[in-house]
């Protein structure tokens, strides 16, 4: 069982919006900030927003975060087919000695 | 650009020593802004930070409470890389292995991915 809580799984229709959750803690979301990676089958993941909300160069301003509190989200407009993936929320806990965690991962489906 | 090249071995007898390296380009495995890392992701365990390494004043580690009895991360700068030692394994961690690099606090880059499998 993950520290962080995703959905499973999500799905969305050609240009539409959907929005992928992640919950924390007081030690984790409620004190750092959240980063979302993307990964395709057979392939690393890849950083989609770090920082809460921040792109790096060569995301699209399709994909944004925000964060409240223990939780935070990822939200997608303009859904394409290429953006069908697992999706994974990250962010340091602070419990313990410290160490890196990671959501569970959602499914993304573009029908 | 940075780039990771990871290599070792893909498969590891039970109670054996995991060991892999990360080459890196683009970087340096000294440098005081980037701290290198690696992860692993099978899929009981999903994606799982195993530790990093990381230089600013003085060198530091820090690994993840579940593995901390049996990892090693050190870096080698003469060769700019940096290597995982994973002690005593089981086939519980079977997993496909990921080098990273951190900065800002995240995973900016990554390695190809190695998967390693534990049978005898």
């Amino acid at each position: 069982q993950s520290v962080l809580s995703q959905p499973p799984s999500a799905s969305g229709t050609p240009g539409q919006r959907v929005t992928i959750s992640c919950s924390g803690s007081s030690s984790t979301i409620g004190r750092n900030t959240v980063n979302w990676y993307q990964q395709f089958p057979g392939t690393a993941p890849k950083v989609l927003i770090y920082n809460n909300n921040q792109r790096p160069s060569g995301v699209p301003d399709r994909f944004s975060g925000s964060k409240s509190g223990t939780s935070a989200s990822l939200a997608i407009s303009g859904l394409q087919s290429e953006d069908e993936a697992t999706y994974y929320c990250a962010a340091w806990d602070d419990s313990l000695s410290g160490q890196e965690v990671f959501g569970g991962g959602t499914k993304l489906t573009v029908l | 650009q940075v780039q990771l090249q990871q290599s070792g071995p893909g498969l590891v007898k039970p109670s054996q020593t995991l060991s892999l390296t990360c080459a890196i380009s683009g970087d340096s495995v000294s440098s005081k802004n980037a701290a290198w890392n690696w992860i692993r992701q099978s899929p009981s365990r999903g994606l799982e930070w195993l530790g990093r390494t990381y230089y600013r004043s003085k060198r530091f580690n820090d690994y993840a409470v579940s593995v901390k009895s049996r990892i090693t991360i050190n870096p080698d700068t003469s060769k700019n890389q940096f290597s995982l030692q994973l002690n005593s394994v089981t086939p519980e961690d079977t997993a496909v292995y990921y080098c990273a690099r951190s900065q800002r606090g995240a995973l900016d880059y990554w390695g190809q991915g190695t998967l390693v499998t534990v049978s005898s």
